[in-house]
């Protein structure tokens, strides 16, 4: 069976600090690993990996995909309470037909 | 320009009821998307439909869940008899295609409460 696992599950981290999200995977079927942003209401799309060893990099967040051990992870730099939200890890099958999520990471930041 | 949009934003229903929940995709984008987040569990895909097709149902949870598209737009997810498994809420995401390097954008999601 298809499944991503994320972790950890919550981190709590004073604002400033740098943070890593792990997101590993075993799909079948593996087309790109995505990463979404979810705060009240919808996920809002941050990257989207499709090779290895390939940085993503939009201001402090980065994203790196590893498809030989089946894993990425999110780093976010200077975190700001702005960051504070549920990190979403999701694989989109070959066909591009669907997302599998992870159960996401909580990203709290106290100022 | 708009995003995805989701209506209504929330419903309650008794058990037994019909419930039918609408979304509204990105202008322009052909391919569109179900899914449900229950409390606790990720992101769980319900249907795909490219135009007005659905080639992938795979994700419904029982015949009582259906949805259709029409005019390669508009779509309403339909849960019939309901049930209190049935409370989530219910996303709607679009894509400009199935291509390589084109990601979903999702709704703000209805949340369906079944009393």
């Amino acid at each position: 069976e298809d499944k991503v696992v994320q972790s950890p599950l919550s981190l709590v981290v004073h604002e400033g600090d740098t943070v890593t999200l792990n997101c590993s995977y075993e799909v079948t079927n593996f087309r790109s690993l995505l990463w979404y942003k979810q705060e009240k209401k919808a996920p809002t799309f941050l990257f989207m990996l499709t090779s290895s060893g390939i940085e993503k990099k939009s201001g402090r967040l980065s994203s790196i995909l590893d498809k030989k051990e089946l894993f990425s992870i999110l780093n976010i730099t200077a975190t700001q309470t702005g960051d504070s939200a549920v990190y979403l890890c999701a694989v989109e099958n070959q066909a591009g037909t669907a997302l599998i999520f992870g159960k996401g990471t909580t990203l709290s930041v106290s100022s | 320009g708009a995003g995805v949009s989701q209506s209504p934003s929330n419903k309650v229903t008794e058990k037994g009821k019909d419930v039918e929940l609408r979304c509204d995709p990105i202008s322009g984008h052909t391919a569109l998307y179900w899914y449900r987040q229950s409390l606790g569990q990720g992101l769980e895909f319900l249907i795909y439909f490219q135009g007005n097709s659905a080639p992938d149902k795979s994700g419904l949870p029982s015949d009582r869940f259906s949805a259709e598209r029409t005019g390669g737009s508009v779509s309403t997810l339909t849960i019939q008899r309901t049930q209190q498994e049935d409370s989530a809420v219910y996303l709607c995401a679009s894509s400009l295609g199935v291509g390589v390097g084109q990601p979903q954008h999702f709704g703000d999601g209805t949340r369906l409460s079944i009393l």
